[in-house]
């Protein structure tokens, strides 16, 4: 079965200062891999996916992440925070597909900025 | 139209109430899906529909129903629910091809049980 770890549950950073968000998963074959983020009440949107190829994605709002097989991880970062991407942000892996096809998502990592 | 959209953003309800929620989607997407998010939690999948058949059932209350009249409309029933199922209540698509595994989000709608 697979499985996503976000090691941590809250971060807080200053506004103009640099972001990376860890996320861990475990699934068996080539996963597929997403970033998303939730401001409150608000429904989830995507940032960015990891499918195949550049190891190396870039995603809306100027946020990256970079898949590391080796270490079974898809981090997050983006080089200067905004009071705006105060948010949770969730790490998500999707097994290979079909009418089988399924979801996973970690627990969260809530972002705090401060001025 | 890459927009997933959900009816009513909020609802009330008592315990003795039915209600319906709705989601809506035009992208010609093959495969619907209902989360549940309780607070500062993750989205917990419900149920799956997949060429407008019920493929997954997470062992779900039968206090929740869902149907997918057809391709494009996917609605959750609503009875005799309890106070602990007030929740946000997601609802996505995907477009159900071999290797296209992205889920696309609408954006909730708010449930409050009494």
């Amino acid at each position: 079965a697979q499985s996503v770890t976000q090691p941590d549950i809250h971060i807080t950073v200053s506004e103009g200062a640099s972001l990376e968000l860890r996320c861990n998963y475990s699934y068996g074959a080539t996963p597929y891999l997403f970033w998303y983020v939730q401001s409150p009440g608000q429904g989830l949107q995507l940032l960015l996916k990891y499918f195949s190829g550049d190891t190396l994605v870039q995603g809306i709002k100027g946020f990256e992440a970079e898949f590391k097989r080796s270490q079974s991880s898809f981090n997050l970062r983006k080089p200067s925070v905004h009071w705006s991407d105060a948010a949770e942000y969730f790490c998500a892996v999707a097994n290979s597909g079909g009418s089988n096809y399924k979801l996973t998502f970690g627990k969260g990592t809530l972002l705090t900025v401060n001025p | 139209d890459t927009e997933v959209t959900q009816t009513p953003k909020h609802l009330v309800m008592g315990m003795t109430n039915k209600k319906s929620l709705k989601c809506e989607q035009h992208m010609g997407h093959r495969a619907m899906y209902w989360y549940k998010q309780k607070a500062k939690k993750p989205p917990e999948l419900m149920f799956v529909y997949s060429y407008e058949k019920l493929s997954i059932n997470e062992s779900v209350p039968s206090r929740f129903s869902p149907e997918c009249p057809n391709s494009s409309l996917l609605n959750l029933h609503l009875h005799a629910l309890q106070p602990e199922d007030s929740a946000l209540y997601l609802c996505a698509s995907r477009s159900g091809l071999a290797g296209n595994n992205e889920q696309f989000f609408g954006p909730g709608t708010r449930l409050t049980v009494l």
